[in-house]
């Protein structure tokens, strides 16, 4: 099965920051990559398919790269309705793979 | 708007039963393949089941298959989760979350484009 591999696992960072989430996938994945936002006590919000692809709705602080197996999730301007842990989710083969999250913190 | 609703979640003790639901609306229930995943305490996500539009196919994770049962009612816009002889490591957030291809004829692998806010199932003596 395909392992995701999400750095770092927590992150503090000032209002206006650039902030990035890395997830490395353990074999290539194509772009069948999506990026989730749980903010507490929620239940998680799709934010970006395809690696890159923004969701409607979804501010264009946020942005999605990927890099052969590595991927990337931006947010250009951290605001803080951001807070929240951030998880990212292979689609492309076997069962659906999740990072282990990404708690972001201001 | 499409909403997903989970009810049925409640403590249990280990090698009991419990059933899940998931209430649908704001689509067109039947067109669409819905999975249920699970978020243990101060753990992540895991997919646990899904099933297709048509209950043509169901896939599980090797953790609860041979223990837990997917269906889905589509008169009642409804999903369902079996889940029998039921173990601590079952404790968890339970989701309900829509595949977002309509009609697909396998469970396949996919993202989710919409969830339910979950169902609590705690597994303790």
């Amino acid at each position: 099965d395909i392992q995701m591999t999400q750095s770092p696992p927590s992150l503090s960072a000032s209002v206006g920051d650039k902030v990035t989430i890395t997830c490395r996938a353990s074999q290539g994945i194509s772009i069948y990559l999506a990026w989730y936002q749980q903010k507490p006590g929620e239940a998680p919000k799709l934010l970006i398919k395809g690696s890159s692809t923004l969701r409607s709705g979804v501010p264009s602080r946020f942005s999605g790269h990927r890099s052969g197996t590595d991927f990337t999730l931006t947010i250009s301007s951290l605001q803080p309705e951001d807070v929240g842990t951030y998880y990212c989710q292979n689609y492309n083969s076997g069962p659906p793979a999740f990072g282990r999250g990404t708690k972001v913190e201001i | 708007e499409v909403e997903l609703v989970e009810s049925g979640g409640g403590l249990v003790q280990p090698g009991r039963s419990l059933r899940l639901s998931c209430a649908a609306s704001g689509f067109t229930f039947d067109d669409y393949a819905i999975h249920w995943l699970r978020q243990g305490p101060g753990k992540g996500l895991e997919w646990v089941s899904g099933i297709t539009w048509d209950s043509g196919d169901t896939a599980y994770a090797d953790s609860v298959r041979g223990r837990f049962t997917i269906s889905r009612d589509n008169a009642k816009n409804s999903l369902f989760l079996q889940m029998n002889s039921l173990g601590t490591e079952d404790t968890a957030l339970y989701y309900c979350a829509r595949d977002p291809y309509p009609k697909r004829d396998i469970v396949g692998t996919t993202y989710y484009d919409f969830w339910g806010q979950g169902a609590l199932v705690t597994v303790s003596p």
